[in-house]
């Protein structure tokens, strides 16, 4: 059982399309993490959210706390937006993770 | 610049043999943790530790062992305990271990088994 979900698993899109990816969760959280990982393999924060909505440039990652669902969106697509993102959330001392959504974003 | 590194990026080793993977952090954060990323699955914690020489077992601690005896140092050492240690393995900080304190990861270390 994973505590974390995500979907799609893969996403292909043309640049300039609008993209949404969606995780959900089944553990109280005191943290939702949005992370990219790139092809290299190293791992940055995109955003930590624990309510409503966060938009740093083209991207906007918000929360449902009753549902317990995140959705990351990304406006205005770009082959350089090509990366795994991953949902993590917090709960007590610990991190669970979900397995990734790959996009590749088409030129 | 504040960062971390891991070190080495690419890493061979003979089956039997055990191996230690560095991670260093000057971001003076106090909690430093270890992954675990296999293909298709989300990072798995090894271990992790909130602050010098205290350190606790994550969900797969089994064939690995760490140290924590400075705030910037946290390796790893994957013992021949472990017994499909071919993974690629990433190191983290935050300046607490709450949740709501962001991570900082290291650009991993790919680790092969021959």
């Amino acid at each position: 059982k994973n505590e974390v979900e995500q979907s799609p698993q893969n996403l292909t899109a043309q640049e300039g399309e609008f993209i949404t990816i969606n995780c959900s969760y089944s553990v109280g959280i005191s943290a939702l993490h949005w992370l990219q990982q790139h092809p290299g393999g190293g791992i940055v924060s995109l955003f930590m959210l624990s309510s409503g909505k966060k938009k740093h440039g083209r991207l906007i990652a918000t929360i449902n706390i009753q549902e317990k669902h995140s959705s990351l969106h990304i406006t205005a697509s770009h082959p350089r937006d090509s990366a795994v993102y991953i949902c993590a959330v917090h709960n007590f001392n610990k991190f669970y993770f979900g397995s990734g959504t790959k996009l590749n974003v088409k030129p | 610049d504040g960062g971390i590194t891991q070190s080495p990026k690419y890493l061979f080793r003979k089956e039997g043999q055990n191996v230690t993977l560095s991670c260093e952090q000057n971001l003076n954060h106090d909690a430093m943790y270890w992954y675990r990323q296999d293909p298709g699955q989300g990072l798995r914690l090894i271990y992790y530790s909130q602050i010098v020489n205290d350190f606790q077992k994550g969900d797969i601690a089994e064939g690995y062992s760490v140290s924590r005896e400075k705030k910037e140092s946290f390796p790893l050492t994957v013992t021949s305990a472990q017994k499909n240690p071919t993974a690629f393995y990433l190191c983290a900080s935050s300046f607490q271990s709450g949740g709501d304190n962001e991570q900082f990861f290291g650009p991993g270390t790919r680790l092969t088994v021959l």
